[in-house]
């Protein structure tokens, strides 16, 4: 079965600072991925996703994740945090062939003024 | 402009109540799902459908019905059987031509409170 894990349930950055939410991945064939951001009380919202087109994603809101096989990872990055980009955020997996994804637990993002 | 919809947004219950959450895409999509989402648990997926009047269990299926009857809608019932119904739920929906890889969109979710 996919399952997917996010390491740390909580990260807290300045603003401006480089943000790093790290997701894993479980899957003896390389699955399609995905990063979403939710909002307080509010649905998710798709930033990007991996379908073995090419290994760096680029997303909205200047996300960008790159899908490493042999790391069996797929890390979501921004440059510079800023104070809007504090939601939370999860990974998902979906095999070849799947029609349900599997979520992480989700990694709540703090930015500092 | 489409998207999904679900209503209401705040739902009281209380214990030993039915209750019956609306989720409607106008989206054209195929396929529709249910999660419901606690704190630190990320989403947990209860019911999904990929073609009316059909449908499967997720992981959490247990106190919970559904029905596919319109393309365009997928009611979740929260049965009396469901021991702790406080959560969030969240309706999504997407398009299967094409492959696994389509996103899920989702609505804005429905938080239920059982008094």
């Amino acid at each position: 079965a996919q399952s997917v894990t996010q390491l740390g349930s909580h990260v807290s950055v300045s603003e401006g600072a480089l943000v790093l939410l790290r997701c894993n991945y479980s899957s003896s064939v390389p699955p399609y991925l995905f990063w979403y951001v939710q909002y307080p009380n509010q649905g998710l919202q798709l930033l990007l996703k991996y379908t073995s087109a090419a290994t760096l994603v680029k997303g909205i809101n200047g996300f960008e994740a790159e899908f490493k096989k042999s790391e069996t990872s797929f890390h979501l990055t921004k440059p510079s945090a800023h104070m809007s980009d504090a939601a939370e955020y999860f990974c998902a997996v979906t095999p070849a062939g799947g029609s349900r994804l599997t979520f992480g637990e989700g990694t709540q993002l703090t930015v500092n003024p | 402009d489409g998207g999904i919809t679900q209503s209401p947004k705040y739902l009281f219950r209380k214990e030993g109540q039915n209750v019956t959450l609306s989720c409607e895409q106008n989206l054209n999509h195929d396929a529709m799902y249910w999660y419901r989402q606690d704190p630190g648990q990320g989403l947990r997926l209860i019911y999904y459908s990929q073609i009316v009047n059909d449908f499967q269990k997720g992981d959490i299926a247990e106190g919970y019905s559904v029905s596919r009857e319109k393309k365009e809608s997928f009611p979740l019932t929260v049965t009396s059987a469901q021991k702790n119904p406080t959560a969030f739920y969240l309706c999504a929906s997407r398009i299967l031509a094409g492959g696994p890889h389509n996103e899920q969109f989702f609505g804005p979710g429905t938080r239920l409170t059982v008094l």
